[in-house]
């Protein structure tokens, strides 16, 4: 079945660590993007990418970087520098938009919970 | 700036009453809506949206939304609710024709269904 795979669901970082989060998709999707869900403040972007070996920060991308070397990959890393990390990070894609196609529906994978300890 | 808002973070309804969930969106050029659901434990589902047509769009489970270009709302409905329609919703708006996919979501509204 084809879909977006995080990993992991769970994950627990000490004070001063990086940690990095999965996202892979076998959609075939050009773009990949990532947001933060928090109580009361709804999704929120982070960082996302059209095309590979490209990316753009999102509303909220201090504290976080990515990369996208493969067109089925897009992995977040939350740096030491992220003030907050604790939240539920969401992954998703959906095929890349342009002047001739209307919108396309993003996807959505299920989460990866972040605890800070 | 390009901006969702939705204007109830939380409901309380009795099952059988009606629905209507705000969203007004802030957004330059053509703008693709839509209505998302989190039930409790569960992923982000999709319930509908809007790309170009008839304003009044049907989805999942009964729901239905109402794109007024003039008021810049997108209103998600549902005649009568059940307990099981219990769950966090979020509209979204996405631009069209650009260089971008970037959806902006609403910071969400929390339906509580008492049965």
């Amino acid at each position: 079945d084809g879909g977006i795979t995080q990993s992991p669901k769970y994950l627990f970082r000490k004070e001063g660590q990086n940690v990095t989060l999965s996202c892979e998709q076998n959609l075939n999707h050009d773009a990949m993007y990532w947001y933060r869900q928090d109580p009361g403040q709804g999704l929120r972007l982070i960082y996302y990418s059209q095309i590979v070996n490209d990316f753009q920060k999102g509303d909220i991308a201090e504290g976080y970087s990515v990369s996208r070397e493969k067109k089925e990959s897009f992995p977040l890393t939350v740096t030491s520098a992220q003030k907050n990390p604790t939240a539920f990070y969401l992954c998703a894609s959906s095929r890349r938009t342009n002047y001739l196609s209307s919108g396309n529906t993003i996807y959505f994978g299920e989460g990866s919970w972040l605890t800070v300890v | 700036a390009q901006s969702v808002s939705q204007h109830n973070h939380h409901v309380i309804l009795s099952e059988a009453a009606s629905l209507e969930l705000g969203c007004n969106y802030s957004y330059g050029g053509t703008v693709n809506l839509f209505w998302y659901v989190q039930y409790p434990g569960q992923h982000l589902q999709l319930l509908l949206k809007y790309f170009s047509g008839d304003p009044l769009v049907k989805g999942i489970k009964g729901f239905e939304a109402e794109f007024i270009k003039s008021k810049f709302s997108f209103n998600l409905r549902k005649p009568s609710v059940q307990w099981s329609d219990t769950a966090e919703y979020f509209c979204a708006a996405q631009g069209y024709g650009g260089a971008t996919n970037k959806l902006i979501f609403g910071t969400g509204t929390l339906l509580a269904v008492q049965p």
